[in-house]
């Protein structure tokens, strides 16, 4: 079992659709979840932030954390073409910045 | 501010062939990090730094992989003998210091086609 779990398929919406992306993993440990976003051709660039449970919000972005569950969310509101990247969920352990990548979500905003 | 610089941003090598990479972090950055990310995946790590020291290479293929930080500044990653399945994107990342939830930014990496 990987320790992070994102379901790879590409997802198109329409501009101003809501897009729902989430993450599994199986480290009861992890303490930071973070997500990423990369445009083509360009490293991840940091998004949304949240350390252990709860929910995080930062204008159109939505963060969700449910350590119970083992599952993370991420939502954005208002979808935009320019929200077009590829949305990647990463964690870390208390103690150690080593970041556990999913594989990453390809988000299409069709105008 | 200026971002983690790399270089070369594109290379196509045969295999059995070297190759090396160049980062520049972030000034007053102390912690620089390599990344391998093949298509359709995410980035895996494959050494973390402290200053010049190494925190974590224990996902470097160290029979053909190698990386320095000589000065605590730059860094270069080098694979001697390249293999097919090390065509991927390598990325390299800093961040202030190496404590939990120090943001990692990322330079806009090296694609590497090995054929």
């Amino acid at each position: 079992q990987k320790e992070v779990e994102q379901d790879p398929g590409p997802l198109s919406v329409p501009e101003g659709a809501i897009v729902s992306l989430n993450c599994t993993y199986s480290n009861s440990a992890f303490q930071y979840f973070m997500w990423y976003r990369q445009y083509s051709r360009k490293g991840p660039e940091l998004l949304m932030y949240t350390y252990s449970s709860g929910n995080k919000e930062d204008g159109r972005f939505t963060a969700q954390v449910d350590k119970s569950s083992k599952y993370i969310s991420l939502f954005i509101r208002d979808s935009q073409p320019s929200d077009s990247a590829t949305y990647l969920c990463a964690m870390s352990l208390y103690g150690n910045n080593r970041l556990a990548f999913g594989k990453g979500n390809q988000v299409v905003v069709i105008p | 501010e200026a971002g983690v610089a790399q270089s070369p941003r594109y290379k196509i090598i045969e295999k059995r062939q070297s190759v090396a990479f160049w980062c520049n972090p972030i000034s007053g950055h102390a912690t620089l990090y390599w990344y391998q990310q093949i298509l359709g995946q995410g980035p895996k790590l494959l050494i973390q730094f402290q200053n010049n020291g190494v925190v974590d290479d224990s996902q470097l293929p160290k029979d053909r992989f190698s990386a320095e930080r000589l000065k605590g500044v730059d860094s270069t990653l080098k694979i001697q003998p390249a293999k097919l399945e090390d065509s991927a994107v390598y990325l390299c990342a800093s961040s202030p210091g190496p404590q939990s939830g120090d943001t990692q930014y990322f330079g806009p990496g090296t694609r590497l086609t090995v054929l």
